[in-house]
This record gives C-alpha cells, sequence and structure tokens, in this order.
C-alpha cells in the first residue's frame, strides 16, 4: 500500500524557474492538502482540497496554484520560484480527521 | 483562528528518563488533537490523536497524551525515552467539519542522549 506518494524528493530551481510537484494518493481520500515546513516554523497549509474539481487557498497559498482533476492526484505549481519558497513540501490525504503524509519534497532555490 | 502552542522548542534527555512535552491551543470549540512524529530525514507520522471521550490517550511506542479540556492542553509523556525516540514532536489540531485541515505547532525538538 503506497499511500501517499510525492515526486521528486528533492529539486534546484533558479530564481524565476517554474514547477510542478506530483502528489498521489490512493486510499481514495476525499482531502488533500499542501503544507510546507520552515525550520522552527512548523507546517503551514498552502492550499487543501475536498474533492475532485475543488480546491482553496489555506494559510500561505501565495506563488503557489493546485488543480484536482481527479481524487488521487494534487499537484501543486510554482509559477516564479522566489528564494522564499525555498522550503520542504509535504502532502498529505485525509479522511475521518486525520492526515496521511508523504515523503516530502526538499526545494531550493536559488 | 485557532492557533496551537509547543513551549519546549528543544529538550535534551537521558535514556529511561521520563518525557513531558507541553502543547497548549487556543480554540474554545470542539477540537481533534493529535502528536506527529518526524524521525530525522523523514515524513510526519501519526503517535497518538484524541477525538473523544477517555482523555487519556495511548498511542504506539509507549507515548500517551492527556487532553485537560479546562486548560486547552494536550501534553504528551512517555515514561522512559529511548535513543530511538530522538525526532521532532508536532502537535496539531483541527475542527471536526473544517474538512480536516491541521493547524500545527512550532514543534519539539528531542534528543535523546545515551
Amino acid at each position: 500500500n503506497a499511500g501517499v506518494t510525492q515526486t521528486p524528493k528533492f529539486r534546484i530551481l533558479k530564481i524565476g524557474q517554474s514547477m510542478t510537484l506530483q502528489c498521489t494518493q490512493d486510499m481514495n481520500h476525499n482531502y488533500m492538502y499542501w503544507y510546507r515546513q520552515d525550520p522552527g516554523m512548523g507546517l503551514k497549509l498552502i492550499y487543501y482540497s475536498v474533492g475532485a474539481g475543488i480546491t482553496d487557498k489555506g494559510e500561505v497559498p501565495n506563488g503557489y496554484n493546485v488543480s484536482r482533476s481527479t481524487t488521487e492526484d494534487f499537484p501543486l505549481r510554482l509559477e516564479l520560484a522566489a528564494p522564499s519558497q525555498t522550503s520542504v513540501y509535504f502532502c498529505a490525504s485525509g479522511r475521518d480527521g486525520e492526515a496521511f503524509f508523504g515523503q516530502g519534497t526538499r526545494l531550493t532555490v536559488v | 483562528a485557532q492557533s496551537v502552542s509547543q513551549h519546549n522548542h528543544h529538550v535534551i534527555l537521558s535514556e529511561a528518563a521520563s518525557l513531558e512535552l507541553g502543547c497548549n491551543y487556543s480554540y474554545g470549540g470542539t477540537v481533534n488533537l493529535f502528536w506527529y512524529v518526524q524521525y530525522p530525514g523523514q515524513h510526519l507520522q501519526l503517535l497518538l490523536k484524541y477525538f473523544s471521550g477517555d482523555p487519556l490517550v495511548k498511542g504506539i511506542k509507549g507515548f500517551e497524551a492527556e487532553f485537560i479540556k479546562s486548560k486547552f492542553s494536550f501534553n504528551l509523556r512517555k515514561p522512559s525515552v529511548q535513543w530511538s525516540d530522538t525526532a521532532e514532536y508536532f502537535c496539531a489540531v483541527n475542527q471536526p467539519g473544517t474538512a480536516s485541515k491541521l493547524t500545527f505547532g512550532t514543534g519539539t525538538r528531542l534528543q535523546v542522549t545515551l
């Protein structure tokens, strides 16, 4: 059982470049989330989705976009990478109030 | 908006010492409470959760937590820590019916020495 799978695990971007962080879950959860984790700051919610076709902003959405065309996939798009987006990104899916996390993507913007 | 406070940022303990990590939340209504653990280089894993019922919750690896509603607290405890408990611990809260969105504390880094 794969759970929540994120790709890539590591990435270095130059300022102004764009990229998509992929997230797939095989647990048939309706809820999916993107969080970013910065040292000493805990995890902050970027975007979330309550089902295919429905997304909403979290606490720190600026500079990011998401889409949810299927139950399984919830990609996160960075359009113009900035150094402030250097972080570890976690995708999660949820059921019954509980979240299940992927392995994370460590992104560095230089 | 709800918030979660973890007052211990970095805790260093010797093996076999007892552990208590503090967690307080700000929301006055019904909440679900969680403790997650993140081992070095790994993703978050659920240690334990509280939704309702017995306020003393037992989780994996010998951890437990007590929900004290009057104090808005959900402290994590372990009677005797092991070197393998070295990790970062996050308290989190969500509200029923809010798409299970979690609000996290800033985390406590636990270092267990031999």
